[in-house]
């Protein structure tokens, strides 16, 4: 099983709402990501869980959340967002330093 | 930030030609150079993970080389077909934070039948 699931596929949501993003891997990877992008742009890194611990947050607002309560799961909560938060968040993983990312579909996430 | 630049950005070939696009990325602290293949619809797939200066991996038509002296990855495809119509990302992790991916501007690819 090479998939790495994303759900939902799409989301819309107002700026007060609450929601949330899951991405669910059974790779047995520990590296997990989390990337942002935007149209006609590339994907930009956001968070990055290693061993289910955050090893690496990108400046990222407080309005987004991340999560990952086990190994082969990872969430994105999502509050107060802004339409400029409008984008595809895509989850990653990887089993280790040289190795290939496997990515999710995406969850196309529109912020009204 | 990192700068991972990618030319051209869009390129339109026929069917049955040979092509090549470019990655740039910064020559100090390299760890790893990443190639991923990104179709309209579905998730980015990767093709290559690089690390060695001189490095020449091959799947199939599509063959990649680094030069990681002077900060450059070429990607050929020989004898494009429609199939391989999609974007291609390089993506770079620098040594001291290798979990960092960072990608470039992506060369969207359109092979006309």
């Amino acid at each position: 099983d090479t998939e790495v699931t994303q759900t939902p596929k799409h989301l819309v949501m107002g700026m007060t709402n609450k929601k949330s993003l899951k991405c669910e891997q059974h790779m047995g990877h520990r590296a997990m990501y989390w990337y942002k992008q935007k149209a006609k742009k590339p994907p930009e890194l956001m968070f990055v869980y290693s061993y289910e611990k955050l090893s690496i947050n990108e400046s990222v607002p407080s309005r987004f959340s991340p999560e990952c309560p086990n190994s082969s799961l990872l969430n994105l909560h999502l509050h107060a967002l802004q339409p400029e938060d409008s984008a595809l968040y895509l989850c990653a993983s990887r089993e280790g330093a040289n190795t290939e990312a496997f990515f999710g579909q995406g969850t196309r996430l529109t912020v009204v | 930030i990192l700068n991972v630049e990618q030319s051209p950005q869009s390129l339109h070939v026929q069917e049955g030609d040979s092509t090549n696009f470019t990655c740039s990325f910064p020559s100090s602290n390299f760890y790893a150079l990443h190639w991923y293949r990104w179709e309209t619809a579905k998730s980015p797939e990767a093709l290559f993970v690089m690390t060695l200066n001189g490095d020449e991996k091959k799947k199939g038509r599509i063959s990649a080389t680094l030069n990681t002296k002077e900060g450059y990855s070429y990607l050929y495809i020989k004898g494009s077909q429609p199939e391989d119509s999609a974007t291609y990302l390089c993506a770079f992790s620098p040594s001291g934070g290798y979990q960092k991916v960072t990608f470039g501007t992506g060369t969207k690819l359109q092979v006309i039948p």
